[in-house]
């Protein structure tokens, strides 16, 4: 079936340095990528997607790229700060339906 | 903005009962989701609607069931409570308007005892 594959499940920064996650998918049909933030004790949030007509997308200190060929989705956040500690989860959305097949998570604590 | 409002943010329910999580969502979409998220396995699929009264099957789907009475809410329902349902529930809705995020609820927090 239908697979995602997310890493590193932890990651550790400093303050200020860049944070990178990356995550593969195996369906070769799906054209969605949604990432999204879940603080402490919240609902997750979209942060950012994707979409499989495009290679880069960014929002401010969020970039989102997409390799098509390698099935792979990567998350970059760039001059980290404390606020941006929390769990972040890529998706994959199958094709035809509205389902998403989601990582299993990364834990990012950006250190003060 | 889209709204997607779980009934209980904590519930504690003793093992062998009926358990109903509750969720309406005000955005009229038709298809809804509800998840069950575990440290280190993210969030799993239970069941999905694509309407009312429809109802399919996620990937783990045992030991639970939905309703769909309504557009706007999609109850999960646990036949029979056990120890290892105790978990993080959340629901979420997506308007059918080609590729787009999912909203989700704030979870409930399900303990069985």
């Amino acid at each position: 079936g239908e697979n995602v594959e997310q890493h590193p499940s932890t990651l550790s920064v400093q303050e200020g340095d860049s944070a990178v996650i990356k995550c593969t998918y195996s369906d070769s049909a799906s054209n969605y990528f949604p990432w999204y933030k879940q603080e402490l004790g919240k609902r997750p949030q979209l942060i950012i997607d994707i979409r499989s007509n495009v290679g880069e997308k960014k929002d401010q200190r969020i970039a989102v790229t997409l390799n098509k060929t390698a099935k792979h989705f990567s998350l970059h956040i760039t001059e980290t700060q404390p606020e941006d500690s929390a769990v972040y989860f890529c998706a994959a959305m199958v094709v035809g339906t509205y389902k998403y097949i989601f990582g299993t998570g990364t834990r990012l604590k950006v250190l003060a | 903005d889209v709204k997607v409002t779980q009934s209980s943010r904590y519930l504690v329910k003793r093992t062998g009962e009926k358990v109903f999580l509750e969720c309406v969502q005000d955005m009229d979409h038709e298809n809804m989701f509800w998840y069950r998220q575990d440290p280190g396995l993210g969030l799993r699929l239970i069941y999905f609607s694509y309407d009312v009264k429809m109802k399919e099957k996620g990937d783990i789907p045992e030991g639970y069931s939905v309703s769909r009475e309504k557009k706007e809410r999609f109850s999960l329902i646990l036949e029979s409570a056990s120890t290892n349902q105790t978990s993080m529930y959340l629901c979420a809705s997506i308007s059918p308007t080609g590729a787009q995020p999912q909203h989700f609820g704030d979870g409930t927090r399900l303990s069985i005892l």
